[in-house]
């Protein structure tokens, strides 16, 4: 069965710190990968998506991830992050040819103190 | 995402009642899938269905059922609710002609069973 790991569960960050939150998954071959955030008591909504092309990323509210193929990786970044980014986030991977049914990781809690 | 709509959104049972969840959507989407969370689990898929006629078991599909009623409609069923399918579920939507296939996720229904 496919996997896709988030190595940190809980990350807590002072206001303007930045941030990298890891996934790796298990599958070899060609991958859709996804970041999807939950903020406190709402539904996941899609934060940034890869397909194909450039391996860096950019999403919405100043978020960015980087596919590196060799390492089976699809990291998280923000340069600078702010209280209102307090939520879950789950990376999510869907490999092409196998129906396209999404994995998720077990999502990362992330708490900004002001 | 107001296109995916769920009811109820909170739900309170008794062990052994039976209990259905609903999924509504208005994109257009062939494709529905019903999730569960539950935390430090992420995201764990309960059932999706590719078009009306169908419907593939996930990876956790013991103790439910689904229908697929219209291509916009997706229900999933406790035929006897037991304590620990207390849980967040989600309904989530995605279009194959897109060939990209990211979901969109519905408001969730949170489900206690006692």
């Amino acid at each position: 069965a496919q996997s896709v790991s988030q190595h940190n569960h809980h990350v807590i960050l002072s206001e303007a710190a930045s941030l990298e939150l890891g996934c790796n998954y298990s599958y070899g071959g060609t991958v859709n990968l996804f970041w999807y955030v939950q903020y406190p008591g709402q539904h996941l909504q899609l934060l940034l998506k890869y397909f194909s092309g450039d391996p860096l990323v950019k999403g919405i509210k100043g978020f960015e991830a980087e596919f590196i193929k060799s390492k089976f990786s699809f990291n998280l970044r923000k340069p600078s992050v702010q209280w209102s980014d307090t939520a879950e986030y789950f990376c999510a991977v869907t490999p092409v040819n196998t129906g396209n049914q999404f994995y998720f990781g077990t999502g990362t809690s992330l708490t900004v103190i002001p | 995402d107001a296109d995916v709509t769920q009811t109820p959104r909170n739900r309170i049972t008794k062990t052994g009642k039976r209990i259905m969840l609903e999924c509504s959507q208005t994109k257009g989407h062939d494709r529905m899938y019903w999730y569960r969370q539950d935390p430090g689990l992420g995201l764990r898929l309960i059932y999706y269905s590719f078009d009306v006629k169908d419907i593939n078991k996930g990876e956790i599909s013991d103790g439910y059922s689904v229908s697929r009623q219209a291509q916009a409609k997706f229900s999933l069923s406790l035929e006897s609710a037991i304590p620990n399918q207390t849980a967040l579920y989600f309904c989530a939507t995605s279009d194959s002609g897109q060939g990209r296939h990211e979901q969109y996720f519905g408001p969730g229904t949170r489900l206690t069973v006692t």
